[in-house]
């Protein structure tokens, strides 16, 4: 089975900060590998899609990059409606999947 | 309306079962595939489970393959989770969500809002 690693697990960043998130495949994946945030109490919604192909409505403060086993989201300019969880999923191998562990990003 | 709502959770004790259902409406269920994915309390999103349009294939995470089974029913819209041998760390909501494979294979674009599974004695 293929597994991801998200890294951080939690970051703390301030309103304006440019942070970035990786996402590493345990193969490689192509660009099989999305992107999703997730908000308390809140079903996720998805980002990015095939690695870095934005989903209609989602701000361009948002880009994502990557092929094969390393991925990485990067936010531009953060606002206070992304403190959020992140979470990368691949679908290399579908119907199987597998979701990266999340990154909580927080307020400093 | 376009919604997933799912059923069937509740308190089980280990070793018990639960069979799971999710209700597609609004779109062309059989158009899809579909996968449960569940969240323990606090914790992060685990895929659980998906079949494609007709039932023809079927995937399982590691550590529910031989007690779970993922089933549809496209005449009924319906979607299917049998969970046998339920464990302590099944405990979680279980969301049912539908794979869009016009944006990218296996992308999850609609969630239900989940049915909560609790095991414990």
């Amino acid at each position: 089975d293929i597994q991801m690693t998200q890294s951080p697990s939690s970051l703390s960043a301030s309103v304006g900060d440019r942070v970035t998130i990786t996402c590493r495949a345990s193969q490689s994946i192509s660009t099989f590998l999305h992107w999703y945030q997730q908000k308390p109490g809140r079903v996720p919604d998805l980002l990015i899609f095939a690695a870095s192909t934005l989903q209609s409505g989602v701000p361009s403060r948002f880009s994502g990059t990557g092929s094969g086993t390393d991925f990485t989201l990067t936010i531009s300019s953060l606002q206070p409606e992304d403190f959020a969880t992140y979470y990368c999923q691949q679908t290399y191998n579908t119907p199987l999947s597998t979701f990266g562990q999340g990154t909580k990003l927080e307020i400093k | 309306e376009v919604q997933l709502v799912e059923s069937g959770g509740g308190v089980v004790r280990p070793g018990g079962s639960l069979r799971l259902s999710c209700a597609a409406s609004g779109i062309t269920f059989e158009d899809y595939g579909m996968s449960w994915v569940r969240q323990a309390p606090g914790k992060g999103l685990e895929w659980v489970s998906g079949i494609n349009w007709n039932g023809g294939s079927t995937g399982y995470v590691d550590s529910v393959k031989g007690r779970f089974t993922i089933s549809r029913d496209n005449a009924k819209n319906s979607l299917y989770l049998q969970m046998n041998s339920l464990r302590a760390e099944d405990t979680a909501l279980y969301y049912c969500v539908r794979e869009n494979e016009g944006i990218a294979p296996g992308v999850f674009d609609l969630w239900g809002q989940g049915t909560m599974v609790t095991v414990s004695s």
